[in-house]
């Protein structure tokens, strides 16, 4: 079964630093999102992307998030100056479009900022 | 923002024992998703309902889709070790357009004993 590919599983870094978390969607996907989960809450939604573009943007997501999708099948956030508070699970997800079916996150990248 | 109510928040039951947990929503939704994540791991879809009344089963499962439309709940019949994890619902986000993107309740924790 196809399955959205997410690297590194788990990252750690010092506070301030920039970090780059990718993903792979499912190759004939053509909407892409990005959600965050801190730990023990509920899952929020960041970012969408949809031809190469960001379609929707949460509050979250203010200037030091960025997407890109710099090739064919990558799809990257970029945190630019990382706080302790941005330490979450964080999750990328892909659909094919016109509806929920096949919706599909990855196991997602812990990213811890200390 | 729209919230989802999710209850109960935590459930520990034992090993062959049915479940049942809801999710409700003071607006409505087109479209109510179930989804289970596992330790560690992003969201697993596991139902997804589209219409008011709907009743849709996947194996031990069965979910429906409240006639309101404001609220939905799972049921898992004959629990497994395997069913321990955290349920989710989720439903799209009202003004979401075409970009597909979610709102997730708090999730309930299921614990089953051997």
């Amino acid at each position: 079964e196809p399955e959205v590919t997410q690297t590194p599983s788990h990252q750690v870094t010092q506070m301030g630093q920039e970090v780059i978390l990718r993903c792979v969607p499912i190759s004939n996907h053509l909407y892409f999102y990005w959600y965050r989960q801190i730990l023990g809450q509920k899952v929020e939604f960041l970012v969408s992307f949809y031809n190469n573009e960001i379609s929707e943007k949460s509050e979250i997501f203010d200037d030091q998030f960025s997407v890109e999708r710099p090739d064919g099948s990558n799809f990257t956030l970029k945190i630019r100056s990382t706080k302790l508070e941005d330490s979450a699970m964080y999750f990328c997800a892909s659909t094919p479009g016109g509806g929920f079916y096949g919706y599909t996150f990855g196991s997602g990248t812990r990213l811890t900022v200390v | 923002g729209q919230q989802l109510n999710q209850s109960p928040q935590s459930m520990f039951i034992q090993e062959g024992e049915d479940v049942s947990m809801n999710c409700t929503s003071s607006s409505i939704f087109n479209t109510w998703l179930w989804y289970k994540q596992d330790p560690g791991e992003g969201p697993v879809l596991l139902i997804a309902l589209y219409k008011a009344g709907e009743l849709t089963s996947n194996g031990r499962l069965t979910a429906q889709f409240g006639i309101t439309r404001k609220d939905s709940f799972l049921n898992i019949s004959a629990s497994i070790p395997s069913d321990v994890g955290i349920y989710f619902c989720a439903g799209p986000v009202v003004g979401g357009g075409s970009n597909y993107k979610l709102t997730f309740g708090k999730g309930t924790l299921l614990t089953v004993n051997p």
